[in-house]
This record gives structure tokens, sequence and C-alpha cells, in this order.
């Protein structure tokens, strides 16, 4: 069975600092998928990695995936407030016809 | 606009009522998947559905139930309703592979259960 952990699950931090949000998951999978969802609102698509090495860069967000680890980061620099919110990833399972598998969420508060 | 539209975006009820929740999915998009969040909670899985049939379940409740139709919009049908059904219901659309943009959300249904 596929399992998606994130952590931490809740992160508050000042503006300006830079953190890191993991995404280990348990079986192989060369698709992973980073959502963003503010309090209330739908899911946004940030990044879709597809391949072992592949990172993505959008502002001041940065994902990467290691498939040999199982691994992906989402890596924030300088945060400012804007950013806060909710951060999904999500495993496509190939031996369930790539249905998305999600992690918990890591809630990000970013303080002024 | 994400493409999904999903109605109504709020909806009251009473508990032991019935409700039928709709969503469109993104043109061209072949798979619908319905989820439900609770406050504050991740997303539960309910159930998919490929070009009209049901492709995969989740943690879908009896009282549930789903369907999509030829023209591909599908409904989530959720009965005997109780206060813990309150949610937010979305509704994703995707290719038959979630490949090069995963899945697209709609906006979501607010369900509170008085």
């Amino acid at each position: 069975e596929l399992k998606v952990e994130q952590n931490p699950l809740f992160l508050s931090m000042q503006e300006g600092k830079n953190y890191t949000i993991y995404c280990n998951y348990s079986t192989t999978s060369d698709r992973l998928y980073w959502y963003r969802q503010d309090p209330g609102k739908s899911l946004e698509s940030l990044f879709v990695l597809l391949s072992n090495g592949a990172v993505k860069q959008e502002g001041r967000l940065m994902a990467s995936l290691d498939t040999k680890a199982r691994l992906s980061t989402l890596h924030i620099t300088a945060a400012v407030h804007d950013l806060s919110a909710t951060y999904f990833c999500a495993v496509a399972y190939m031996d369930s016809n790539y249905q998305l598998i999600w992690g918990a969420g890591t809630k990000l508060i970013i303080k002024p | 606009d994400s493409g999904v539209t999903q109605t109504p975006k709020h909806l009251i009820t009473a508990t032991g009522q019935r409700v039928t929740l709709r969503c469109s999915p993104r043109s061209g998009d072949l798979s619908v998947y319905w989820y439900q969040q609770s406050l504050d909670q991740g997303l539960q899985f309910l159930i998919q559905y490929y070009n009209g049939e049901e492709r995969a379940k989740g943690n879908i409740l009896e009282r549930f139930s789903a369907q999509q139709f030829p023209d591909l919009h599908s409904e989530l049908n959720l009965s005997s309703l109780e206060l813990g059904d309150s949610a937010l219901y979305f509704c994703a659309s995707s290719l038959s592979t979630p490949s090069s943009y995963g899945y697209t959300f709609g906006s979501g249904t607010r369900l509170t259960v008085v």
C-alpha cells in the first residue's frame, strides 16, 4: 500500500526565513504533484514533477524529486506572508491506474 | 476559473435529508474524482469515475453514491445526512491518467448539516 507522509504537518515561521517541507512516499513512483490550498478555498496546482532529479521553481518556491530516495522537497526561500497556506503533495500510484495518493498537508503560517 | 464547475457553492440542510452535488469536468477530461475535506483535515478520496464507469472507490459511506453521465458531468448524492457530513466536497478531473498536470479541482461545495 502506498503511503505518503509529509512533515512537518504544521510550520510557523517568520518572514524572510528559509524552510523545507518534506514528502516521503513508500512505493516506487515517478510522478509527484504539489498543491496549495488557502483556507476554505480550492486546491491550486503548483508543481508537477515527472522524473528523477526534476526541479521546478516558481518565485520563492522550489520543488525537487528524488525517486530513488522516494522523497520530494518543497523549499521556501525568504518567506513572505502571502505564502501562508496549506501545502499538499500527492504521488501517482502506478499499480492503481495512477491514482493520486495524498499527503496530510503542511499548514504553513508566515508571520510578518 | 479552473474549468471544473461545481454547484452549488454552499448548501445548508437538516439532518436526515438528501442532497445532490454536481460537477462538470474540465473540457476534454474523462475522469472525475470526488473528495471530502472536513474542517482542517486532509483530503479523503471518495470515488472516481472514468468515461461513465466507476473506476475506483475510496472511503465512501454507503449513504453516499455517485454517477457520471454520458456528457461526463457527475453527481454525488448524499442521503440520511448526519452532522458529521458537514464538510467541503471537491470534485476534480483529469485525463485518463494524471500526467503532466495532475488533477484540476473545482471550487468545492460547502455542505453544512444542521
